[in-house]
């Protein structure tokens, strides 16, 4: 079966470093995305990680420990417009097949 | 580029209707995929077609009747829904079906209220 846990809600403030942590049993795993997406809209990607250990992109970053079942994503020098829900997603299988953890809605306050 | 677009925006129905959800991308990928996402959920997967031949059907109900014209489009027939039904329906694309890390780009999403 699937299993994707991570925090519902998060709180930040502007300027400040956010941590969103991701813990999944999923069969076939093949590797990890993150994605972003505003209310009302569609999900953008932001990062993927096969390999353990951390991919650097800007202001973003994620983690990954195919061991522990473990992912994180890492937001630095967070601005108002990261307010956003923050999906995780573990990619098995041969058909690029995504399943999305339940997101984390991040408010970030002035 | 990796836009992906979606027609309509948003589609009113009744339960008797038939009503299709169109997706078109130009970047080239060979695989495409249709979401079903209710409000403060993540999006569910339906369907996923590789080089135009469907290879996943997430156990979706008949009245939701998908259809790959070509690699560029892809469709998505809507028969006889239910007021449950109503959600945002998401299209997205990724450069093959096959094993592998493929980004999967989604476009704006069809807003559907059934009534």
């Amino acid at each position: 079966g699937q299993n994707i846990d991570q925090p519902t809600e998060m709180t930040a403030t502007e300027g400040a470093i956010v941590q969103i942590n991701c813990t999944y049993q999923t069969s076939g795993f093949n590797g990890l995305f993150w994605y972003q997406q505003h209310a009302g809209e569609a999900p953008t990607f932001l990062s993927y990680n096969v390999l353990d250990g951390l991919e650097e992109k800007g202001r973003f970053s994620s983690f990954l420990s195919r061991s522990k079942g473990y992912s994180y994503l890492l937001l630095k020098e967070l601005q108002m417009k990261d307010s956003a829900s923050y999906l995780c997603a573990p990619f098995s299988g041969g058909y690029n097949k995504l399943i999305f953890g339940a997101g984390t809605r991040l408010a970030v306050h002035p | 580029d990796t836009e992906v677009t979606q027609t309509p925006k948003h589609l009113v129905m009744g339960m008797t209707n038939k009503k299709s959800l169109k997706c078109e991308q130009h970047m080239g990928h060979r695989a495409m995929y249709w979401y079903k996402q209710k409000a403060k959920k993540p999006p569910e997967l339906m369907f996923v077609y590789s080089y135009e031949k469907l290879s996943i059907n997430e156990s979706v109900p008949s009245r939701f009747s998908p259809e790959c014209p070509n690699s560029s489009l892809l469709n998505l027939h809507l028969h006889a829904l239910q007021p449950e039904d109503s959600a945002l329906y998401l299209c997205a694309s990724s450069q093959a079906g096959g094993a592998g890390t493929d980004t999967q780009y989604f476009g704006p999403g069809t807003r559907l209220t059934v009534l």
